[in-house]
């Protein structure tokens, strides 16, 4: 079955700064890819998803995401955070043709104003 | 569409009770999930229905948990008797479901807590 790491469990940021949240995933077949954001008291919330395609793809607030395979990687991106973007962040796979979906244990983002 | 609409938002009750967690899909999709969220063990996959038929109950935690989906539009998740290790967020999500997968929409969850 597939499975999802992220490596970072609390990043905090200053407002302007870049965000980069890490996220690899273990399955060898084909995967569509997806990240979610959770705001304080919350449910889940899709950012972006891949499926095929462009591997960059782009989503909600400025996010994006880069797929590798080679690296079966598919860290998430902003060029510049705000306060708003505090929030916990999870990483989402499942294997093509399943729809048990695998969340990562979640990355914490805290901006400071 | 109203998205997918859980009940109640919160509930607070005591070791051994009866607690019954309900979902109602968004309309038209085939798919729905439950999934617990902890501290401890982050968002995990308890039970998820295809048309109304369980595909996988491997996440239910032990037998004191179980799910049904009567109709389209309904579903249940039971824990009896309850104890206080099964406080935690229950999510219901559902998903158009295509043969690749695709998206999951969550409802807004339910914070159980048992005392």
């Amino acid at each position: 079955a597939q499975s999802v790491s992220q490596h970072n469990h609390h990043v905090i940021l200053s407002e302007a700064a870049s965000l980069e949240l890490g996220c690899n995933y273990s399955y060898g077949g084909t995967v569509n890819l997806f990240w979610y954001v959770q705001y304080p008291g919350q449910h889940l919330q899709l950012l972006l998803k891949y499926f095929s395609g462009d591997p960059l793809v782009k989503g909600i607030k400025g996010f994006e995401a880069e797929f590798i395979k080679s690296k079966f990687s598919f860290n998430l991106r902003k060029p510049s955070v705000q306060w708003s973007d505090t929030a916990e962040y999870f990483c989402a796979v499942n294997a093509w043709g399943n729809n048990d979906m695998r969340f990562g244990a979640g990355t914490r983002l805290t901006v400071k104003p | 569409d109203a998205g997918v609409i859980q009940s109640p938002r919160h509930e607070v009750t005591e070791m051994g009770q009866e607690v019954t967690l309900r979902c109602k899909p968004i309309s038209g999709h085939d798919y729905l999930f439950w999934y617990r969220q902890t501290m401890m063990r982050g968002l995990e996959l308890l039970i998820y229905f295809n048309n109304n038929v369980p595909i996988d109950d491997s996440g239910m935690p032990e037998d004191r948990f179980s799910a049904k989906m009567p109709n389209a539009s309904f579903s249940t998740l039971k824990i009896q008797p309850s104890e206080p290790r099964d406080s935690a967020v229950y999510f219901c999500a559902s998903s158009p479901g295509t043969s690749g997968g695709d998206t999951q929409y969550f409802g807004p969850g339910t914070r159980l807590t048992v005392l």
